[in-house]
């Protein structure tokens, strides 16, 4: 079975540009995740949507940052303009269904930006 | 609000001996708790969660926890520690029945294994 599938694996960019990171989850799965991690303040939740809904962005750190889900397959989220402090990894999500949270979350591989 | 606690961001172990990863969490409610291995330049990936079925709960490659609610813990451990091991290992609380979602990770525990 394929898994969350996250592209690009690697951004380099300038400060300044837009940066567009992109993920297809699990089929069938209706909630997705998008996280951060860095080494200073670890894995960090952005934001999570339930059936392309968003239903919780207080993660996101401003306004320079936006997610979509414009359908059940494919999420993006957008920095723009980017900075050399979002220099991070980007991780994706997804689960299936929710009974009270006891379903796991399955994780893409990530994106490793760097911001120059 | 839910909190995870991991004690010791860095442990080493020789190679066959006991693996032990303190976790401990806080909770309002009953938890559902899991437990995720990130190896280098990779995801998490899930080793094993508590849905409170069993206090111990078994998951992949031979590593297990015990939840223990007197303590709030739910520490993970192997008998015998493998090189392919060697990785972060990151606890996880989710609210039982919260009616919305936050899993909330710990800081992760970094496992060496020494030959």
């Amino acid at each position: 079975d394929a898994g969350v599938i996250q592209s690009p694996r690697h951004e380099v960019t300038e400060m300044g540009q837009e940066v567009t990171l992109r993920c297809k989850p699990i089929s069938g799965h209706d909630y997705l995740f998008w996280y951060r991690q860095t080494m200073m303040r670890g894995l960090e939740l952005l934001i999570y949507f339930n059936n392309n809904v968003p239903i919780d962005d207080s993660g996101m750190p401003e306004d320079r940052f936006s997610a979509k889900m414009p359908n059940a397959s494919f999420s993006t989220l957008k920095i723009q303009p980017s900075e050399p402090r979002d220099s991070a990894v980007y991780f994706c999500a997804s689960s299936s269904g929710m009974t009270g949270g006891d379903q796991p979350q399955h994780f893409g591989d990530g994106t490793r930006l760097s911001i120059l | 609000a839910q909190s995870v606690t991991q004690l010791g961001s860095h442990v080493s172990v020789s190679e066959g001996a006991l693996v032990l990863l303190r976790c401990n969490y806080s909770s309002s409610v009953p938890p559902y708790l899991f437990w995720y291995v990130q190896y280098p330049n990779q995801g998490l990936q899930l080793l094993l969660k508590y849905t409170s079925a069993a206090t111990l709960v078994k998951g992949i490659n031979g590593f297990e926890a015990e939840f223990k609610k007197s303590e709030t813990s739910f520490h993970l451990t192997k008998p015998s520690a493998h090189m392919s091991d060697a990785a972060e290992y990151f606890c996880a609380v989710s609210l039982a029945g919260a009616g919305s979602y936050q899993l909330t990770f710990g800081k992760g525990t970094k496992l060496s294994v020494i030959p």
